[in-house]
């Protein structure tokens, strides 16, 4: 049981560039999620997706496009990535758990443009 | 006022050392509290929900007070385990994705 899983760990674009990332769940979670942390502004939320078919914009969408593939798998999509993007980013699933909706991370992708 | 906000930190403790934190929420429909733990350059990681009647799992113990919108993280007898950021977390009434979270206070337990 792999849980939430997130790739690349790192990535260094250029000014401009596009880039995927990727993410998939195995908890047979509705809900999933991508944020973003930067030092002293502690975690946003971009783009969540409450099921399969669905996404709408966080905190912080600008800049970025999300694709909810299937129930398992929600890509975060930079189209012309930009110095401001530098960040780890964060995708989550959520499920009921004891009676709570309880977030569960992937490992982090570590991004910077140059 | 921010929605969800935190002790600055960070808290310097001996080990064997009680520590608490505290956290305010603004929005008074916030329904479900929860604390997160982060290890440096990790991901966020559950370490339990915040119950109205106060909750305990082991060495830890969470409170509410929904009256003056405050959430309080007691650990006792801190480990050098213990170190990391711990994130207080609010789950805003009938909005889905709008898990708040503050921006964390960072402990570090020394020998």
């Amino acid at each position: 049981n792999a849980g939430v899983t997130q790739t690349p760990k790192f990535q260094v674009l250029k000014t401009g560039q596009s880039m995927t990332l990727q993410c998939a769940q195995d908890m047979n979670h509705n809900s999933m999620y991508w944020y973003r942390q930067d030092p002293g502004m502690g975690l946003r939320l971009i783009y969540y997706s409450a099921s399969e078919g669905t996404t709408d914009k966080g905190e912080v969408p600008n800049g970025y496009n999300v694709s909810r593939l299937n129930k398992r798998e929600f890509s975060l999509r930079l189209e012309s990535a930009a110095p401001s993007q530098t960040s780890v980013y964060f995708c989550a699933s959520s499920g009921r758990t004891g009676g709570d909706e309880k977030l569960f991370f992937g490992s982090g992708t570590q991004l910077s443009v140059l | 006022r921010k929605e969800v906000e935190q002790d600055p930190g960070p808290f310097n403790v001996p080990e064997g050392a009680t520590v608490a934190f505290n956290c305010t929420y603004s929005n008074s429909a916030s329904q479900s509290f929860f604390w997160y733990r982060q290890d440096c350059r990790k991901e966020p990681k559950l370490l339990m929900s915040v119950y109205s009647s106060g909750n305990e799992d082991g060495r830890f113990t969470a409170q509410l007070n929904r009256a003056s919108q405050y959430i309080s993280l007691l650990i006792r007898d801190s480990k050098l385990s213990d170190s990391a950021t711990y994130l207080c977390v609010v789950n805003r009434r009938g909005s889905q994705g709008n898990l708040i979270f503050g921006k964390g206070t960072k402990l570090s337990v020394k020998p």
